[in-house]
């Protein structure tokens, strides 16, 4: 069955950089576009990132836009986010998840990376 | 584009119906997915395309809806089905955007 586990959240400074990794498997990895999703303590759910299957797309929200970089190893069955520049309001469970086409409806989440900014 | 879901918080009694309510603040066509979320758990899709149910959503489960105005509908609850629900637009992207959810509690 289709799995996703998100790792490397943790607690990151304010100003400084965290790597978070996802790991697919149970599907084709790499004929499926790729996002994050975030979700603040007790807050509702924030979409961040979307890369395409051969990862040459990509879009941001406006919160992140200039501070994540969302990228993608195939060969590896790995997505991965790159938190730069951290914020306190970045503070946020991350879930990586999965569409069918680049911005249909996500039909898989994996269970979530908790990362908190705090110095 | 906003989405406002109504009631913040339904209680209903096993076995009731539940209508829970979705709007968008422009036409996003039946580009709208719903998903439960239980305490300590990942969102799970339940519809997609306003109204076609998921791989494994029991039929108590049904969504309608189009344009701005969206309804999911839990025919009958079961215990298992107190949870939080968000609906979210795939129409006009990016980013997509999600509605703030809605407490489906055990009156």
């Amino acid at each position: 069955q289709v799995q996703l586990v998100a790792s490397g959240g943790g607690v990151g400074q304010p100003g400084r950089s965290l790597r978070l990794s996802c790991a697919a498997s149970g599907f084709t990895f790499r004929n499926y576009p790729m996002h994050w999703v975030r979700q603040a303590p007790g807050k509702g759910l924030e979409w961040v990132a979307v890369l395409s299957n051969d990862g040459d797309n990509k879009n941001y929200a406006d919160s992140v836009k200039g501070r994540f970089t969302i990228s993608r190893d195939n060969s590896k069955n790995t997505l991965y986010l790159q938190l730069n520049s951290l914020r306190a309001e970045d503070t946020a469970i991350y879930y990586c998840a999965r569409s069918v086409t680049i911005f249909g409806v996500i039909d898989y989440w994996g269970q979530g990376t908790l990362v908190t900014v705090s110095s | 584009i906003v989405m406002t879901q109504s009631p913040v918080t339904l209680s209903v009694s096993l076995g009731e119906r539940a209508t829970l309510s979705c709007r968008a603040s422009q036409s996003i066509s039946s580009k709208l997915a719903w998903y439960q979320q239980k305490p300590g758990q990942a969102p799970r899709l339940l519809i997609f395309g306003a109204s076609t149910r998921a791989t494994g959503i029991p039929d108590r489960f049904s969504g309608s809806g189009s344009g701005t105005e969206f309804t999911l509908t839990i025919s009958s609850l079961q215990s298992e089905d107190f949870a939080v629900y968000y609906c979210q637009q795939y129409n006009n992207w990016p980013p997509y955007t999600f509605g703030q959810g809605t407490k489906l509690e055990i009156k």
